[in-house]
This record gives structure tokens, sequence and C-alpha cells, in this order.
């Protein structure tokens, strides 16, 4: 079955960098654009960045412009976020999510989400 | 940024109860917009989309109504499985934006 699951979650000082992947499994991972989600502690969902299914575009959200990167490796079925430069603000479960269609369409498939702490 | 709000941010409801959310995006987004469900320390999963379409699975005690910037969620007849939090989102353009989220809790 559609499985994402996200790793590399952890407690991190500000200003050092972490890197989430997720790994996929069940569909045909190249097809889909993957987005990253998050959600601060008691908080709502926040969006924050998607790469198109061949890698060829990334959109992010203003806060993390400059300091995050999204890629992906097809070959491998797998999804990264590169998080540089973290903020306290950027505590939060990570979720991947996979985009349900090629164009712009609504997330169908949520991985179980990986926590990330940025405190001293 | 499309801004989503949702109202109203959180109610109590009886097993059995029609309820209805609403959300308003801060400029139209055609029919571009989906519902999630989320349960305390579970992902969100895929109610609704293109504003009305149910999402395979999900019971059709759920409906969604809408376009433009005036959107809808209605639950038939409230199941214990359904007290959660609901979220819309517009996949109009980016950033993609969720509204602040609707907690429905039991009476």
């Amino acid at each position: 079955q559609v499985q994402l699951v996200e790793s590399g979650g952890g407690v991190v000082q500000p200003g050092r960098s972490l890197r989430l992947s997720c790994a996929a499994s069940g569909f045909t991972f190249s097809f889909y654009a993957m987005h990253w989600v998050r959600q601060a502690p008691g908080k709502g969902l926040e969006w924050v960045a998607v790469i198109s299914y061949d890698g060829s575009k990334e959109y992010y959200t203003d806060s993390v412009k400059g300091r995050f990167t999204i890629s992906r490796d097809n070959s491998k079925n797998t999804l990264h976020l590169q998080m540089d430069s973290l903020r306290p603000e950027d505590t939060a479960v990570y979720y991947c999510a996979r985009g349900s269609c090629g164009g712009d369409c609504p997330f169908d498939c949520w991985g179980q989400g990986t926590l990330v702490t940025v405190s001293s | 940024a499309i801004r989503m709000t949702q109202s109203p941010s959180s109610f109590s409801a009886s097993t059995g109860d029609r309820v209805t959310i609403t959300c308003r995006a801060s400029l139209g987004i055609s029919t571009s917009l989906a519902w999630y469900q989320q349960k305390p320390g579970k992902a969100p999963k895929l109610l609704i989309y293109a504003a009305s379409t149910l999402q395979s699975g999900v019971p059709s005690t759920f409906s969604g109504s809408g376009s433009g910037t005036d959107f809808t969620l209605t639950i038939s007849r409230l199941q214990s499985e359904d007290f959660a939090t609901y979220y819309c989102q517009q996949y109009y353009s980016y950033p993609r934006t969720f509204g602040q989220g609707t907690k429905v809790e039991i009476k």
C-alpha cells in the first residue's frame, strides 16, 4: 500500500542544520509532486515546500526561503528537506505528503511525521 | 498569500448531530479546496477535494460545497470517530495555505 515514512528529526541548537528524509513505497514516486508540511506543538498546519515530480521546480513558504532546501532522489524513492540556520520557531512535527496528481492537487497521502525541536 | 479563515474555531456537539464548518478564502480559488481531518498524534487525512468530491473510503456522512471564496464542510450525522480537528486548504496557488482548524468536541 502507499506509504511515506519520515526520519531525521531530533533536537538541534539554533543556527545548526538538520536533514529530514521521507521514504516512499507502494506507488510510482517519480510521477508525483511531493510536499513538506509542518505543525508546531498545539498549532495548525503550515505548508513548507514542494518539489515537482522530476525535481525541476521548487516552491517555499516565505519563512524558510534561503534556509531550507527540498530535494528528491527518484532512483531511491526518497524525499529530503535540508534545514539550515534553524530557529526556535522551526520547532514542529514535519510531515511529507504526496500531491495527488501532476498539477495543482490536494495531499492524498501523509507520513506519520518526525519531530524537530530547535532549542539551546 | 491567500488567507483561509475557518469558523468556528471549536464547538461541542453530540453524536447524531448535523454539523457545518465554514471556510472563507481571501481571494477566489474556484473549487481548488480540500478538507482534512486530524486526530491527536496522527497525520491529517484527506476527506474532500475539489470542494465537493469525497475521497475514496470516506463515509458519505461527509459532504462539501462551495466555490470562489466560500466553502462548507457538513457532517450529516456525527459519529464518535468524527470528533477531531478539521482543516480546509487551498491548492489554487503557492504558497499553499490552510485554515486555522476547527476542533469538534464531544458535548
